[in-house]
């Protein structure tokens, strides 16, 4: 089983608020990533680090920030939530040589009202 | 830009039958290809990575081919059961830039007792 971790599971949370969803993991990888999945939609990428201090914007354009200024943790925050950012948010990561597994949190599942 | 296709969407199957996902990709320049599997609400778990040299990967009732020439892939489930009931994703990562995953929007697979 991977040791990735989001929490919160599930956050309902009123439009202005600011957020973040926090991903950690204890594999020691280098690469992180934060992907956003809508019902029956595929996962798009957000955000992705290589390694401590590296971010980068992912595929699908994304009004959240991260940060990695740990190995272990990745989160991700909103500074402002719209009813638009409700959607799953996956975090996943794998080691830094690019032919092995990625492995996935179990998913933040925000609403905003 | 790679663009993954999975086929069919849905797939309903008695319990004992041995069922084929279909994933294609258009983009054949890839590391490797895994294949994962999502319960309702919940993160991914991955099933099995093929390497972009390997044709298939087994574990257990999976196999999973690969023909990278042709930009497809299968995954062989044998002799289903009802806990196989879930969404299988595939992703491919791409063996140029950041290689991040690009996933497909996965195939609903319901097997009924």
């Amino acid at each position: 089983e991977a040791d990735i971790y989001q929490t919160p599971r599930y956050l309902v949370i009123g439009t202005g608020k600011k957020i973040t969803l926090e991903c950690s993991q204890t594999m020691g990888h280098d690469k992180m990533y934060w992907y956003q999945q809508d019902p029956g939609m595929e996962l798009h990428l957000i955000h992705y680090s290589y390694g401590v201090n590296s971010t980068e914007k992912g595929d699908l354009s994304s009004e959240s920030t991260v940060s990695r200024i740990r190995t272990e943790h990745f989160p991700l925050t909103l500074e402002s939530a719209r009813p638009s950012h409700t959607s799953q948010y996956l975090c996943a990561s794998s080691e830094y040589r690019a032919n092995t597994e990625a492995f996935f949190g179990q998913g933040t599942r925000l609403t905003v009202v | 830009k790679q663009e993954v296709t999975q086929i069919p969407a849905a797939l309903s199957v008695p319990e004992g039958e041995n069922l084929v996902l279909n994933c294609s990709f258009t983009d054949s320049a890839i590391y490797n290809l895994q294949w994962f599997r999502q319960d309702p609400g919940k993160g991914l778990t991955s099933l099995l990575l093929i390497q972009s040299s390997q044709r298939e990967q087994t574990s257990g009732r999976l196999n999973a081919s690969l023909d990278k020439s042709s930009g497809r892939s299968t995954l062989y489930i044998a002799a289903s059961q009802p806990g196989d009931s879930a969404t299988y994703l595939c992703a491919v990562r791409r063996n140029s830039g950041y290689s991040t995953l690009t996933f497909g929007k996965g195939t609903m697979l319901l097997v009924s007792p």
